[in-house]
């Protein structure tokens, strides 16, 4: 079955504790996405990755670290979390077309993170 | 930066009924538009898109309509269902834009019965 698959799907953690959320798609996607959804705010872009070890800055990367070493993963990495950075998390992929993404989305099923 | 937006963020509607959900855009340069749908707990899911050329595009049971001069983009549900009560996202982009969709924030679409 075609899916991104995130991992964990809940998470709670203190402050500064590093941690690591994962996300593979088996859909050979060159395009993949982390958004964080917040209520009120929508979707934002955190992170977004155009090919193995191409990444750049979406619209909130401030707190956010992410690595694409192979095509399928693209791990989002929080060095030091902070209480505002408890959220909804969602890991996306596309196949993307040159240096430009393709425009359907495809979703995993979210990571709800909570830093006390 | 620009954004999309909604007009409504919470719609009821009874079982049966018709929905319209809308959403304004501000970007002019958008080309292209799509709708999800998300349930409660689930990831966003892809129901329908247009691009700039078209008026209308139909799908099943749903349709979306875009009116490029007052920038308004609209997805009507025909004849709605339990189990269309979700949170319903409109997205712009500018195709070859390295920039993916901009989400608007939702609307919440409750169907009574």
């Amino acid at each position: 079955e075609a899916q991104v698959t995130q991992n964990p799907r809940y998470l709670i953690t203190v402050t500064g504790k590093k941690l690591t959320v994962t996300c593979s798609q088996n859909m050979n996607h060159e395009y993949m996405s982390w958004y964080r959804q917040d209520p009120g705010l929508g979707l934002r872009q955190i992170y977004y990755s155009m090919n193995v070890e191409v990444t750049d800055k979406g619209d909130v990367p401030e707190g956010y670290k992410v690595s694409r070493k192979e095509k399928r993963n693209f791990p989002l990495i929080l060095e030091s979390p902070s209480p505002n950075q408890t959220s909804l998390y969602f890991c996306a992929s596309s196949f993307g077309q040159g240096k430009t993404p393709r425009e359907k989305l495809f979703f995993g099923s979210g990571t709800q993170l909570s830093v006390l | 930066g620009e954004s999309v937006g909604l007009h409504l963020p919470t719609l009821s509607v009874q079982e049966g009924d018709n929905s319209i959900i809308n959403c304004a855009y501000s970007n002019s340069a958008s080309d292209y538009f799509i709708w999800y749908k998300q349930e409660s707990g689930k990831g966003p899911q892809f129901i329908i898109d247009i691009r700039s050329n078209m008026d209308k595009r139909q799908g099943q049971r749903v349709t979306v309509l875009l009116n490029k001069t007052v920038k308004h983009l609209s997805l009507q549900i025909a004849a709605t269902q339990p189990g269309d009560s979700a949170v319903y996202f409109c997205a712009e982009k500018v195709t070859g834009s390295a920039r993916q969709l901009t989400f608007g924030s939702g609307t919440q679409l409750t169907v009574l019965p």
